[in-house]
């Protein structure tokens, strides 16, 4: 089945800790993003990366990192900086053919104990 | 960042009748998309428009991306409980795989 997988479903997170989502895809796209949504608002971009070993810093970054080694995953650390970690996160992918349009994974929700 | 105003915030409709969103943006955007959420799962693309002028139909679903390309809507006709949802625009700045941009979304409930 191709598609894209985020893990785990749900995440709790003790103060001052750090804590990784998993994000893997298995459509061969080339690029790969975060957004996080929180109740009643749209998505906001994190962090994307659209080739192997880079990536940018979207609107709302601080707090965050990622790592893109392999093309098929793309991990998201949330750290003790980011402050209000609660929300839903999710991963999308898209490639480079034409259309380029974006696939999203069933995201991660993160709550802090 | 970029915004895009998307309304209503929310509807109540009757079970068989036709829904009808929009979004509006002050930036001109290449490409819109829409996408349907259900609660604590990720978003599905609906529909995806590329031409200014474009309309393009999904079923019962039928979108627009507007000429001054600032703007696109969503209609969704005779609707059925399963329509039940949160409707969200997306707009693309640039080609390629570049992010999107969102609306905060419509959340539509259907009374049977």
């Amino acid at each position: 089945d191709g598609g894209i997988t985020q893990s785990p479903k749900y995440l709790f997170r003790k103060e001052g800790q750090n804590v990784t989502l998993s994000c893997e895809q298995n459509l061969n796209h080339d690029a790969m993003y975060w957004y996080r949504q929180d109740p009643g608002q749209g998505l906001r971009l994190i962090y994307y990366s659209q080739i192997v070993n880079d990536f940018q810093k979207g609107d709302i970054a601080e707090g965050y990192s990622v790592s893109r080694e392999k093309k098929e995953s793309f991990p998201l650390t949330v750290t003790s900086a980011q402050k209000n970690p609660t929300a839903f996160y999710l991963c999308a992918s898209s490639g480079t053919g034409v259309p380029e349009t974006q696939y999203f994974g069933p995201g991660t929700r993160l709550l802090v104990l | 960042g970029q915004q895009l105003n998307q309304s209503p915030q929310s509807m109540f409709i009757q079970e068989g009748e036709d829904v009808s969103m929009n979004c509006t943006s002050s930036s001109i955007f290449n490409t819109w998309l829409w996408y349907k959420q259900d609660p604590g799962e990720g978003p599905v693309l609906l529909i995806a428009l590329y031409k200014a002028g474009e309309l393009t139909s999904n079923g019962r679903l039928t979108a627009q991306f507007g000429i001054t390309r600032k703007d696109s809507f969503l209609n969704i006709s005779a609707s059925i409980p399963s329509d039940v949802g949160i409707y969200f625009c997306a707009g693309q700045l640039f080609r390629g795989n570049t992010p999107l941009v969102f609306g905060k979304g419509t959340r539509l409930s259907v009374i049977a």
